[in-house]
């Protein structure tokens, strides 16, 4: 059973376009997050979620908003794609507390053409 | 603000010659380290937490111990299996401070 999953695993489009990514969690956590990984491998935190609301929004640009519909879920849509937003993107989830191991996806290779 | 780094970038093993990665932090308190491992394609797979200094844990051919300052990641006799990224982070209010990762490859 997958933990976290995420969908689509890739995703290549032209700048401009609108394009979601979706994540689901099957651990029964509370909190959900989404990582970016750029081309040199680094993580860094985008959005944090706590029973569905927004925690941390960690100066990402308005063209992305993240969306929790329950607990288990959190998408993430990115408007008005540009060239530097070609990344991976992963999902993870934890219990509460803010410092407790996160689980991550396999993340979604977003490529804009 | 947190930070966190990590040294080799890249470490080139013998199977069964054993090292060490480091993970130094700066941190205003120090609520605890993670170790992960992260295949090509793959998300982060949590490996250990540790919390305060002078602890330590063991999983197979990894053993994390951390000090004030730094944690280590020994790698015991390794195996072409245990070629992978190996990722520290710290956690602060709803978010991990990563380092950027040590490449570890290991030869038959």
């Amino acid at each position: 059973d997958t933990a976290v999953s995420q969908t689509p695993k890739y995703l290549v489009t032209q700048m401009g376009n609108d394009k979601s990514i979706k994540c689901e969690q099957n651990l029964g956590h509370d909190t959900m997050y989404w990582y970016k990984q750029d081309s040199k491998k680094f993580l860094k935190i985008m959005f944090s979620y706590n029973n569905k609301e927004l925690i941390i929004n960690e100066t990402v640009p308005n063209r992305f908003s993240p969306k929790s519909p329950d607990k288990a879920h959190l998408n993430l849509h990115i408007n008005s794609l540009e060239l530097g937003d070609s990344a991976v993107y992963f999902c993870a989830s934890s219990q509460p507390g803010g410092d407790s191991p996160q689980h991550f996806g396999d993340g979604t290779r977003l490529s804009i053409l | 603000e947190d930070q966190v780094t990590q040294s080799p970038e890249a470490l080139r093993l013998q199977e069964g010659e054993s090292s060490s990665l480091n993970c130094s932090y700066t941190v205003s308190g120090l609520r605890g380290l993670f170790w992960y491992r992260q295949d090509p394609g793959k998300g982060p797979e949590f490996l250990f937490t540790l919390y305060s200094a002078g602890e330590e844990k063991e999983k197979e051919r990894l053993k994390a111990t951390l000090t004030k300052k730094e944690s280590f990641l020994h790698i015991t006799a390794p195996k072409p299996e245990d070629s992978a990224t190996y990722l520290c982070a710290v956690p602060n209010d709803y978010k991990l401070s990563f380092g950027a990762g040590t490449t570890v490859t290991v030869r038959a």
